[in-house]
């Protein structure tokens, strides 16, 4: 039963284009969503979240959107970068306890020179 | 600048080994976490602490446990290790009682069960 998922394994970009990234839910409960981007031999770092009284989120060249109705949120990356090639991971949770993370199985972001 | 620290980046141990994987963060945070990255599957939680000597199940914890006895360092063992046991390990940790906050990741130990 996988709640988040991230149905493209792999993505590829031209360098300066925009890279979009995507994600669905399907538990209307969750209530807070983020990303993370790792690089191999190393831990999953933070890059941006949103909350889901929000439908829009930016941070410099990333921006994350939430469609709360098609249970749906995107990661944008304008432009995109060579440093940009990475595993991304969105995850989300429950504004409950621990607010554990679920997550989704990842897209990898290779962008071309 | 949180630092979640992972005490081997690599080990290599034989099944029916029991196996300790130790975490400490240095950010006074109240919740941890241990995760398992396996290709195509993500990330899957183990078990998770959000305060010393507690502890609750993830989604995948037999075969597990995890101790809690210092606030800063949350440990998991592997009762006796089995080969569908090899993989990447990550440790991450995050502020309780505030909501929304992020999750902070070590760098991973990368197990190896022969």
């Amino acid at each position: 039963d996988q709640q988040v998922k991230q149905n493209s394994p792999s993505l590829s970009v031209q360098e300066g284009r925009i890279s979009i990234l995507n994600c669905d839910y399907t538990n209307s409960m969750f209530d807070y969503f983020l990303w993370y981007k790792k690089y191999p031999a190393e831990g999953p770092t933070f890059l941006i979240s949103i909350s889901s009284i929000k439908d829009k989120n930016e941070d410099g060249r990333f921006t994350v959107f939430l469609n709360k109705s098609a249970k749906h949120l995107s990661l944008h990356i304008v432009p995109s970068q060579p440093g940009d090639s990475a595993v991304y991971f969105c995850a989300a949770s429950l504004r409950q306890g621990a607010q554990k993370l679920v997550f989704g199985q990842g897209t990898r972001l290779t962008i071309n020179p | 600048d949180v630092k979640v620290t992972q005490s081997s980046r690599y080990l290599v141990k034989r099944t029916g080994e029991k196996v300790f994987l130790e975490c400490v963060q240095d950010m006074d945070h109240e919740n941890m976490f241990w995760y398992r990255q396996d290709p195509g599957l993500g990330l899957r939680l183990i078990y998770f602490s959000y305060d010393v000597k507690m502890k609750e199940k993830g989604d995948i914890p037999e075969g597990y446990s995890v101790s809690r006895e210092k606030k800063e360092r949350f440990s998991l063992i592997l009762e006796s290790a089995s080969t569908n046991q090899t993989s990447m390990y990550l440790c991450a940790s995050s502020l309780g009682q505030v909501p929304n906050q992020p999750q902070h990741f070590g760098d991973g130990t990368r197990l190896s069960i022969l």
